[in-house]
């Protein structure tokens, strides 16, 4: 059992479609982030979270931190074609110095 | 530009055969990380490093060990390699825990 746990694990839409992927665990975290992965390419990241409750917007994104900051969501509305790939919610345990913990991953194609 | 260079893209290794996987940043960074990515686990942590000759165990460190002799560079090695050890190695590097984690473009091992 992985700390971090995402779901869905794939998820196929089409192009205008509204998405959620959801990042949970039983631990709190001191911050939680979001990377895309391209194939090919290591993970970038997409943005971090402090706050329990945070909401941040990228664009047709948005990360929510949940109040007990043990979870995550991200939102994408007006899912496109670029949005296909990869991602990875990833999080410092409270209490841990540096160790970086990733999650299972949700895959995500986008199709016209 | 940053940059987290990972010595291979591609890697056949023979069962037994002791293999070492390099990675060198760039960016003065304090953490460098070592994680596998196996299809629906997303990334897992093999060992993490906070500081030159420092370690620490991740998630996963079963049959492999690492070095940090200089800041910049943060070697895997695998002491007998087996067939459960083929998968995506990635190497990332950050200032801080919670800061932005960079990434290699990752090295695909096969042990055959």
């Amino acid at each position: 059992t992985q700390l971090l746990e995402q779901s869905p694990q794939f998820l196929s839409i089409q192009e205008g479609e509204n998405l959620t992927v959801y990042c949970n665990s039983s631990s709190v975290f001191s911050s939680l982030q979001w990377y895309r992965q391209e194939p090919g390419e290591g993970p970038v990241l997409l943005v971090t979270v402090v706050t329990g409750g945070e909401v941040k917007k990228l664009k047709r994104l948005t990360f929510q931190f949940g109040d007990a900051r043990k979870d995550s969501s991200l939102h994408i509305t007006a899912a496109q074609p670029g949005d296909t790939g990869l991602y990875l919610c990833a999080g410092v345990l409270a209490g841990t110095a540096s160790k970086l913990t990733f999650g299972t991953g949700t895959r995500l194609q986008v199709t016209l | 530009d940053v940059k987290v260079t990972q010595s291979s893209r591609y890697l056949v290794k023979r069962t037994g055969e002791k293999v070492f996987l390099e990675c060198v940043q760039d960016m003065d960074h304090e953490n460098m990380f070592w994680y596998r990515q196996d299809p629906g686990l997303g990334l897992r942590l093999i060992y993490f490093s906070y500081d030159v000759k420092m370690k620490e165990k991740g998630d996963i460190p079963e049959g492999y060990s690492v070095s940090r002799e200089k800041k910049e560079r943060f070697s895997l090695i695998l002491e007998s390699a087996s067939t459960n050890q083929t998968s995506m190695y990635l190497c990332a590097s950050s200032l801080w825990a919670n800061t932005e984690a960079f990434f290699g473009q990752g090295t695909r091992l096969t042990v055959v």
